[in-house]
């Protein structure tokens, strides 16, 4: 079956836009996550998700960031006012209670 | 709080060469501890974990065992090849426990096989 997809896989912004990452999970997996890899880093947890709710989002770096999943599949992070130092892969993964399957990633690029 | 510690890199060998990356941790209780690998151009897969202490996690060739005295979970083969060549991360579930929660990552060892 499908794996986790991300959208777009490239994403080159100015300074001050907004952004949008969609993550499609794998069907029928209710927990879903949020990641961000800077570069030559490990990813760093942003927020995750059981259902619709929001169970954790002590990852967030401040209130630039925000993400949604309001029909408990598709998630959506958006990023205010974006800064040079967002730029980074942003990464969504998925999981049934058990292992956690990472997509494929977003590379954001802020100029 | 809980944090993972890998050794530096990046590590080149030659195929068939022996291979260990080093991970300590530091965690709440005991929690279980995974290696994940990325393949260039491909997304973060587990490559093997462990879930309590003395456990040996296996998959591939790739072998790493849970110590709890040292609180490390090194990864070991005894024979790499050129298709090895990837980015390996430690990684360990926060607050603890068995569950596969948020999971907090080391920042990466980048390995090159030489044929």
């Amino acid at each position: 079956g499908a794996g986790v997809s991300q959208t777009p896989s490239n994403k080159v912004t100015e300074k001050g836009k907004y952004v949008e990452l969609r993550c499609d999970p794998i069907s029928g997996h209710t927990a879903l996550y949020w990641y961000r890899q800077s570069l030559g880093q490990g990813p760093e947890f942003l927020i995750y998700f059981q259902g619709t709710g929001a169970a954790d989002d002590s990852g967030l770096p401040n209130d630039r960031f925000f993400a949604v999943r309001p029909e408990g599949s598709v998630s959506t992070l958006k990023i205010q006012r974006t800064e040079r130092g967002d730029s980074a892969v942003y990464l969504c993964a998925s999981s049934r209670a058990g292992e956690q399957f990472f997509g494929p990633g977003t590379r954001l690029t802020v100029l | 709080g809980d944090s993972v510690t890998q050794m530096e890199g990046p590590v080149t060998l030659s195929e068939e060469a022996f291979l260990t990356i080093n991970c300590t941790y530091t965690a709440t209780g005991y929690p279980s501890l995974f290696w994940y690998v990325q393949y260039p151009g491909e997304g973060l897969q587990l490559l093997l974990k462990a879930t309590k202490a003395d456990d040996k996690g296996s998959n591939k060739g790739f072998e790493a065992t849970y110590r709890k005295e040292t609180t490390s979970f090194h990864l070991e083969k005894g024979s790499v090849q050129v298709s090895d060549s990837a980015v390996y991360f430690c990684a360990l579930p926060h607050a603890g426990g068995t569950s596969y929660g948020k999971l907090t990552f080391g920042q990466g060892t980048i390995l090159t096989v030489h044929p």
